[in-house]
């Protein structure tokens, strides 16, 4: 068990560009999220996978935010047109199944100038 | 919609002490998992202790345990014999059993001093 990785750790942007950022689950985990952390605040769920379905998307995930799990191993989420107002932390995290402890990455830091 | 609050911003307990964390939820749901996340300051989100809410028993984990009061939609955390790696912020998150994702309440930051 490695745990979930995300890369990168930190990323520094200006306004208006493109980022992406990579998580990969615990391999026999078939449901991978995605949260959005800001500071003081708990984390905002975003989206889920179940293999490689994007089976929810909240509210929050304009049509600038995509994400992918294309072959049910790792996903990806990108941002586009990045805004000041996207800066924070974005979580990953990965389970074997519905109401099953949610296993987290450490995050990639999004900072946005 | 499904909320958890938790009224307590932040907290300080000494070392060796006992602390209590609130936590409350809404729900119309009958069947659901109450967790509690620790974040220490590495950020890294890591499971303290769950709960489902069919078991009366309180759920326990060395020095973490619950009090589940599931009429009241009361799920506090007692963390007794407090250390200093204790400190971090403490989430209480609540996911029904028909949802698919885990709702996290705002936290409590939790200082254990000497």
């Amino acid at each position: 068990d490695t745990g979930v990785s995300q890369d990168p750790r930190h990323k520094i942007t200006k306004r208006g560009q493109n980022v992406t950022f990579r998580c990969d689950p615990i391999s026999e985990h078939n449901r991978l999220y995605w949260y959005r952390q800001t500071l003081g605040q708990g984390p905002e769920f975003l989206t889920y996978f179940q293999n490689e379905a994007q089976l929810e998307k909240s509210r929050l995930l304009s049509d600038r935010f995509s994400a992918e799990r294309p072959k049910g191993s790792f996903s990806t989420l990108e941002i586009q047109r990045t805004e000041q107002g996207d800066s924070a932390m974005y979580l990953c995290a990965s389970t074997p199944g519905p109401n099953e402890k949610l296993f987290f990455g450490s995050g990639t830091q999004l900072s946005v100038l | 919609a499904q909320t958890v609050t938790q009224s307590q911003p932040e907290m300080s307990v000494q070392e060796a002490e006992t602390v209590t964390l609130s936590c409350t939820y809404d729900t119309s749901e009958n069947n659901y998992y109450l967790f509690w996340y620790k974040q220490p300051p590495s950020r890294q989100m890591i499971l303290v202790i769950r709960q489902e809410a069919y078991k009366q028993q309180n759920a326990t984990e060395n020095r973490f345990s619950v009090n589940f009061q599931k009429a009241a939609k009361s799920f506090s955390l007692k963390i007794s014999d407090s250390q200093l790696g204790d400190t971090a912020m403490y989430f209480c998150a609540f996911i029904p059993g028909t949802a698919s994702k885990l709702t996290f309440g705002t936290g409590t930051r939790l200082q254990v001093t000497l």
